[in-house]
């Protein structure tokens, strides 16, 4: 049973405008989220975070707002550029009595920005 | 700093054979966990070794199965090998255990069984 579903597997959008990718998640032992970017032949690399204690957090173009009440989170890219085109991974961590659980990560959602 | 290294980059095996994978870490850093990517599955994690120690396993039959050197340097070898074992491998280094410290990925082993 999937904790981590993006039910996306692809999204295409315009160079400038915004690219919105979800998350859903169902394991509520989950406390912090974690979005990964991956390039063909390259590893993902992390991109940004948010803790449970959050309901947003914002870097630069990205931001990941969580709806803990929804199991919900989501990865906003404002604006989106064609180098943001790669696989967007969603992964969770949860919390087990103090004891931190392994890395769990959705099967991802590959952007394609347009020029 | 050198990033993760993960050898061979690609290999061909099959059915029934062995194979073993590669993965040296960041410079000082001290975890090494091994993750399969599959494209109906997404990532799955394999399992962590910490001080050549095994500290997590994920859902994954016996015949995976790893270690860690005192290098910090981690090998996982698949054996019996199965179409299904098709995949890319990734490993991923964290300074201390991967559940409280940022992993960083290697480019991954693309291991074809045919």
């Amino acid at each position: 049973d999937q904790q981590v579903k993006q039910n996306s597997p692809s999204l295409s959008v315009q160079e400038g405008r915004i690219s919105i990718l979800n998350c859903d998640y169902t394991n509520s032992m989950f406390d912090y989220f974690l979005w990964y970017k991956k390039y063909p032949a390259e590893g993902p690399t992390f991109l940004i975070s948010i803790s449970s204690i959050k309901d947003k957090n914002e870097d630069g173009r990205f931001t990941v707002f969580l709806n803990k009440s929804a199991k919900h989170l989501s990865l906003h890219i404002v604006p989106s550029q064609p180098g943001d085109s790669a696989v967007y991974f969603c992964a969770a961590r949860g919390n087990y009595g103090g004891s931190q659980g392994n890395l769990i990560f959705g099967k991802g959602t590959k952007l394609s920005v347009k020029p | 700093k050198a990033g993760v290294t993960q050898t061979p980059r690609y290999l061909i095996k099959t059915r029934g054979q062995q194979v073993t994978l590669s993965c040296s870490p960041i410079s000082g850093h001290r975890s090494v966990s091994w993750y399969q990517q599959t494209p109906g599955q997404g990532l799955q994690f394999l399992f962590e070794y910490f001080s050549e120690t095994q500290r997590n396993k994920g859902n994954f039959p016996g015949r995976f199965s790893g270690r860690q050197f005192s290098n910090s340097r981690s090998e996982m070898n698949v054996s019996t090998l199965e179409l299904g074992d098709s995949a890319l491998y990734l490993c991923a280094s964290s300074l201390g255990t991967a559940q409280l410290n940022e992993q960083f990925f290697g480019p991954g082993t693309r291991l074809t069984v045919l």
